[in-house]
């Protein structure tokens, strides 16, 4: 499968501590991006990069929440001292930029996060 | 202040065409209008994308008027398997940042 994978694919945790989830692109992608869904709602932009240059970050991010790509490749997203509003699905995408559809971003199966 | 809506929710038959309207004021120049599906535990899944006028793929048309300030996403035929989530997703700078899904348009195909 050389699709956008995600992990781990559910994540309980308690208040307080902190969490890393992990995107892996398809592999020859340039740009990836992070996002958050709650039920019922569309998927919200947190960050996204172009190679490893963290490009732009909602300014609704909260500063618990820090995202790094070194190296380009794959990318991890932690999320400090967890509250319970944080829990919802983060869904990782990649695309390839200098395409004719560059905003064409390939999704993965995103990481359900459960904040007791 | 950026804003995107969409229909809640639809209903349709099998073999209908269905239309699914994105409104989306002041978006940027030079993106893209985009459409995904997403099923429910499941990531969007990319169904079309187009800059203005119409595009049409294998699976679905986008008519997008020249002001574009608005989308339709246009299902030929429906089958029970449509029923899923629709967004739309936009820039609203031209850098292509920012990114923006509209509330989504959840679809009921009915036999």
């Amino acid at each position: 499968d050389t699709g956008v994978s995600q992990n781990p694919r559910h994540k309980i945790t308690k208040r307080g501590q902190n969490v890393t989830f992990r995107c892996d692109p398809i592999s020859e992608h340039n740009r990836l991006y992070w996002y958050r869904q709650t039920l019922g709602q569309g998927p919200e932009f947190l960050t996204y990069f172009q190679n490893e240059a963290q490009l732009e970050k909602s300014r609704l991010l909260s500063d618990r929440f820090s995202a790094e790509r070194p190296k380009g490749s794959f990318s991890t997203l932690e999320i400090q001292r967890t509250e319970q509003g944080d829990s919802a699905m983060y869904l990782c995408a990649s695309s390839l930029l200098f395409t004719g559809s560059y905003n064409e971003q390939f999704f993965g199966p995103g990481t359900r996060l459960t904040v007791l | 202040l950026a804003k995107t809506t969409q229909p809640i929710s639809m209903d349709s038959y099998e073999g209908q065409e269905v239309n699914i309207t994105c409104s989306h004021n002041n978006i940027a120049t030079n993106d893209y209008i985009t459409w995904y599906q997403q099923f429910p535990s499941q990531g969007p899944r990319f169904i079309i994308q187009g800059y203005k006028t119409k595009v049409t793929n294998e699976v679905a048309s986008l008519f997008i008027p020249a002001d574009r300030k608005s989308s339709t996403l246009s299902l030929p035929r429906v089958s029970l398997s449509d029923t899923a989530v629709y967004y739309c997703l936009v820039a609203y700078d031209n850098y292509g940042q920012n990114f923006v899904f509209g509330p989504g348009t959840r679809l009921s195909v009915l036999p």
